[in-house]
């Protein structure tokens, strides 16, 4: 089962645009993960916020976290074409999952030269 | 630092076959999971391995099964293969089980099953 939502599905945007990609989950969690696919690669791992955090930052990279919706997003700021890839949102679970994580579905994310 | 390879990086099997796939983790890292990623979707969890005992296990039957050697690099085993198990199959490696430890994945394993 897959327990985070993201979205939109899929999202184009002129590079130099910020890029929003939302998330939702449904269980309580120990912190929230997202990573980038490139092409059915491997994901890469791009930020994980904890539990007791709302906000963080790396980079050209936003995260939020809001535990009491249950919802987190994720800002690219001036978008790059090699932004390009697929985004994926992970939980792990609390009580003790440790680093057993659950996937959403992933967002498309597309930036125009 | 070395990380985290996989092999083969493509595989085509038979129905009812059974198929082997390695995996070699980050150096450092000690627990090593495998995800299956069907196409269009997010990667699902199969189970993790830390120190040689699997240590949890996602919604997968038996068929699946693993196993993790003294140097941590790990195997997944899928036998009596199906049609649905078509997918790309990624490891991941990670450090001592440790809460908010981020996953380091491989290329992963694309098997398709005819």
């Amino acid at each position: 089962s897959q327990q985070g939502e993201e979205d939109p599905q899929a999202l184009s945007i002129q590079e130099g645009e910020n890029a929003t990609m939302n998330c939702s989950y449904k269980t309580s969690i120990n912190n929230l993960q997202w990573y980038r696919q490139n092409s059915g690669r491997g994901l890469v791992h791009l930020i994980l916020i904890r539990s007791n955090e709302r906000e963080k930052h790396s980079g050209r990279l936003r995260v939020t976290l809001d535990t009491s919706k249950k919802s987190s997003s994720l800002l690219i700021t001036a978008s790059r074409a090699a932004d390009t890839a697929s985004y994926f949102c992970a939980t792990d679970p609390f009580p003790g999952a440790n680093s057993k994580l659950t996937f959403g579905k992933g967002i498309t994310l597309s930036v125009r030269p | 630092e070395t990380g985290v390879t996989q092999s083969p990086t493509h595989l085509i099997k038979t129905r009812g076959q059974q198929v082997t796939l390695r995996c070699s983790s980050q150096s450092g890292h000690n627990t090593v999971s495998w995800y299956q990623q069907a196409l269009g979707q997010g990667p699902q969890f199969i189970f993790q391995y830390y120190r040689e005992e699997e240590n949890g296990r996602g919604n997968f039957p038996p068929r699946f099964s693993g196993l993790q050697f003294p140097n941590y690099s790990s195997e997944l085993n899928v036998n009596a293969l199906e049609l649905d198990d078509s997918a790309l199959y990624l490891c991941a490696s990670s450090e001592d089980r440790a809460y908010n430890s981020p996953l380091h994945f491989g290329n992963g394993t694309r098997l398709t099953v005819t």
